[in-house]
C-alpha cells in the first residue's frame, strides 16, 4: 500500500534552533501533502496544505514565517520550524494522497515527528 | 463550518467484550466519513471509510461503522475486542469537494484483561 515516511521521528533541540522535518511518499507521487500538529492527548489540527511547485496554504492562526513549508518535488515536502521555542514542542504528522486520486480518498499518514524544544 | 464530536474521551472495556465508540458530526454540506486508529508515537492508520452506498461499512481488524444521516452519526463498533485494540481512535469528516480532514478529539480505548 501507499507509504508515507517522516524523518526524523524524534528531535530534541535548544530554544532558538530551526528544525526541518521531512515527509516523503515512498511509492507514489503526491501533488498535495498535509501537515498536522497534535498536542498531547488532543486531536490533530491541520496546519497547512503543501502544494508541489507552489506556495503552501496555511490554516487560520498558523504563522507562515514560523512554519516554513517547501514542496519541491512530487515525493517530498518539508516543514521547517524556525527559531523554535518550548511552546512549539509537539507531535507533527504529515499525510498525502497519491496523485490523480479523487479528493475523497483517505490520506496516508506518516509516523509523525516528536519535537521537543528545551 | 464542519465539526466532529466524539462523545467519550475514554472507553475502558474488558477483553472479548463488545465496544462502541461514538461520533457525531455537523455539516451544511455532504461529507465523507473516516475512522482512524493511532498507536502510541505513531501516525494514523485508516480503519474504515464511508463515501457512499451502504451505510454499514466494514473495516480492518474486525471493526465496522454505521452511517446514520438523520442522526448525523458514524459510530464505530467491534463485537469482541482484544488487548491489541488499545489505542486512540479518531473520527474524521471530509467535506465534499474539499481534500481536508476535520478530526474529532479522539477516544482512548483501553482494553483490560
Amino acid at each position: 500500500g501507499a507509504v508515507v515516511s517522516q524523518h526524523p521521528s524524534r528531535v530534541i533541540c535548544k530554544s532558538g534552533t530551526s528544525v526541518k522535518i521531512e515527509c516523503r511518499s515512498l511509492d507514489f507521487q503526491a501533488t498535495t501533502m498535509f501537515w498536522y500538529r497534535q498536542f498531547p492527548k488532543q486531536s490533530l489540527m491541520l496546519m497547512a496544505t503543501s502544494n508541489e511547485g507552489s506556495k503552501a496554504t496555511y490554516e487560520q492562526g498558523v504563522e507562515k514565517d514560523k512554519f516554513l513549508i517547501n514542496h519541491a518535488s512530487l515525493t517530498l515536502s518539508t516543514l521547517t520550524v524556525t527559531s523554535a521555542h518550548p511552546e512549539d514542542s509537539s507531535f507533527y504528522i504529515c499525510s498525502a494522497n497519491p496523485q490523480g486520486t479523487y479528493s475523497n480518498q483517505p490520506q496516508h499518514f506518516g509516523d509523525g515527528t516528536r519535537l521537543s524544544i528545551l | 463550518a464542519q465539526s466532529v464530536t466524539q462523545l467519550d474521551s475514554q472507553v475502558p472495556v474488558f477483553e472479548e467484550a463488545p465496544v462502541e465508540l461514538r461520533c457525531n458530526y455537523s455539516s451544511s454540506v455532504s461529507v465523507y466519513l473516516f475512522w482512524y486508529v493511532q498507536y502510541p508515537n505513531q501516525g494514523l492508520q485508516l480503519l474504515l471509510k464511508y463515501l457512499s452506498g451502504s451505510t454499514l461499512v466494514k473495516g480492518i481488524n474486525g471493526f465496522e461503522a454505521e452511517f446514520n444521516k438523520s442522526q448525523t452519526s458514524f459510530h464505530l463498533r467491534k463485537p469482541s475486542v482484544h488487548i491489541s485494540d488499545t489505542a486512540e481512535y479518531f473520527c474524521a469528516v471530509m467535506p465534499g469537494g474539499y481534500n481536508k480532514l476535520i478530526f474529532g478529539a479522539g477516544t482512548r480505548l483501553a482494553v483490560h484483561p
